[in-house]
């Protein structure tokens, strides 16, 4: 089946400063990437969708010059948390999906990122 | 209220016992997807569906598009099986998913 990846799985960082997360699709093309964001306790929400060579479209509410997300590759799609805040401290998941792989996501094992 | 609604919110049972969530939702979807979560956050994609039922191993997943309305059941199940089971709509092909809160099922042996 299809596999994605993400790095790094956990993070700890400094108020101020900026993290980058990548997303990769292993053994196929992603036409589309998804975040997705999940605070202790609550469900799972859509940050952005991502499209490979164009600007990703974000959902009401997120910061789009807080969380920058490239998609330059067919297997590549990034996340960086801009001058990140405690409150950024959550479970960043991504998801995949690509030609041939119709309505179906693929799951990369989330990103944990402490904000100190 | 929720674009999608989850029930029960916990469940605890005994090994063996038939388990069933329901997930109901309010729009227009193209595709249901029922997911697992372990404690670690990882998630794990079990049925995509878009009309009728699906079956893989001793898991069942159904949808009544009519009624807006799916069901995941677990047979004969096992302390393995416990986890945080969600429930997710796609309103098109090409867009992103809606989540349930998720139903944290625990299997007692």
């Amino acid at each position: 089946g299809a596999v994605v990846s993400q790095h790094p799985s956990w993070v700890i960082c400094k108020s101020g400063t900026s993290v980058k997360i990548e997303c990769r699709s292993l053994d196929f093309q992603a036409t589309t990437m998804f975040w997705y964001r999940q605070f202790p306790k609550q469900s799972l929400m859509l940050m952005a969708t991502s499209n490979e060579g164009s600007k990703a479209t974000y959902e009401q509410g997120v910061e789009k010059d807080k969380f920058l997300i490239n998609h330059a590759s067919l297997t590549l799609s990034t996340l960086t948390v801009t001058s990140a805040h405690p409150e950024d401290s959550s479970f960043y998941i991504c998801s995949a999906s690509g030609q041939g792989y119709s309505y179906e996501q693929y799951f990369g094992p989330g990103t944990r990122l402490t904000v100190t | 209220k929720n674009e999608v609604e989850q029930s029960p919110q916990n469940l605890t049972a005994q090994e063996g016992e038939f388990i069933t969530i329901n997930c109901s939702y309010s729009v227009g979807i193209s595709a249901l997807h029922w997911l697992q979560q372990h404690p670690g956050g990882g998630i794990v994609s079990l049925f995509m569906l878009s009309s009728g039922k699906k079956k893989h191993g001793r898991l069942i997943a159904t949808i009544n598009i009519q009624e807006k309305h799916s069901s995941l059941h677990i047979t004969a199940s096992h302390p393995r099986d416990s986890a945080v089971y969600i429930c997710a709509v796609m309103r098109g092909g090409a867009d992103g998913l809606t989540f349930g809160k998720g139903t944290h099922l625990i299997i007692q042996p």
